[in-house]
């Protein structure tokens, strides 16, 4: 049980262009999910957390034009990187937390992201 | 504000060796405390976890014991395997405050075991 998957597993794209993330829990409903970034050999950083059926809420220097969050359902959040840049390129992983895990969060496999 | 402190590597180890990584945290109340693992390419696995002082988390003959009095959550395992090759994470989930129900993560441990 808590199985979380994203969407797509690596993705390339050009300069300037959008990318769309999809993170799913497949048998819970996950009212919480979380958005993180790993840069290489280094720990994650929590982007964002996303409520369902609410707006995000971004950590300090996060820019929410640029990381798009929705959380439409109980189980699919999305983060779609907006014009992105070589800069953008990173390991993006999300998590996600039901009504009866509070203190458990359960982990996508990741999607890597690569920017020309 | 909430930390995790994790002793650096990497660690390289023969198989069948003792296995410790150290693991400190500071904290505002009693957070719950986790040790994920994360394989090459692969997202965070949920190892073993513990919610009250004294508890002992356990899985895959790894364990790791809630010390209050010491602010600990050391990683141990009797034998290593060359599958326990991974980056080990000790992370708290924020028990209040601003941060309430975020992780905090420590910076990882890489772990190298040998044939």
């Amino acid at each position: 049980g808590a199985v979380v998957s994203q969407h797509p597993s690596w993705v390339i794209c050009k300069s300037g262009t959008s990318v769309k993330i999809e993170c799913r829990s497949l048998d819970f409903q996950a009212t919480t999910m979380f958005w993180y970034r790993q840069f290489p050999k280094q720990s994650l950083m929590l982007m964002a957390t996303s409520n369902e059926g609410s707006k995000a809420t971004y950590e300090q220097g996060v820019e929410k034009d640029k990381f798009l969050i929705n959380h439409a359902s109980l189980t699919l959040s999305t983060l779609t990187v907006t014009s992105a840049h070589p800069e953008d390129s990173s390991f993006y992983i999300c998590s996600a937390q039901g009504q009866g895990f509070t203190d458990t969060q359960y982990f996508g496999p990741g999607t890597r992201l690569t920017v020309l | 504000g909430n930390s995790v402190t994790q002793m650096e590597g990497p660690v390289t180890l023969s198989e069948e060796a003792f296995l410790t990584i150290n693991c400190t945290y500071t904290a505002t109340g009693y957070p719950s405390l986790f040790w994920y693992v994360q394989y090459p390419g692969e997202g965070l696995q949920l190892l073993l976890k513990a919610t009250k002082a004294d508890d002992k988390g356990s899985n895959k003959g790894f364990e790791a014991t809630y010390r209050k009095e010491t602010t600990s959550f050391h990683l141990e395992k009797g034998s290593v395997q060359v599958s326990d090759s991974a980056v080990y994470f000790c992370a708290q989930i924020n028990a209040g405050g601003t941060s309430y129900g975020k992780l905090t993560f420590g910076q990882g441990t890489i772990l190298t075991v040998h044939p």
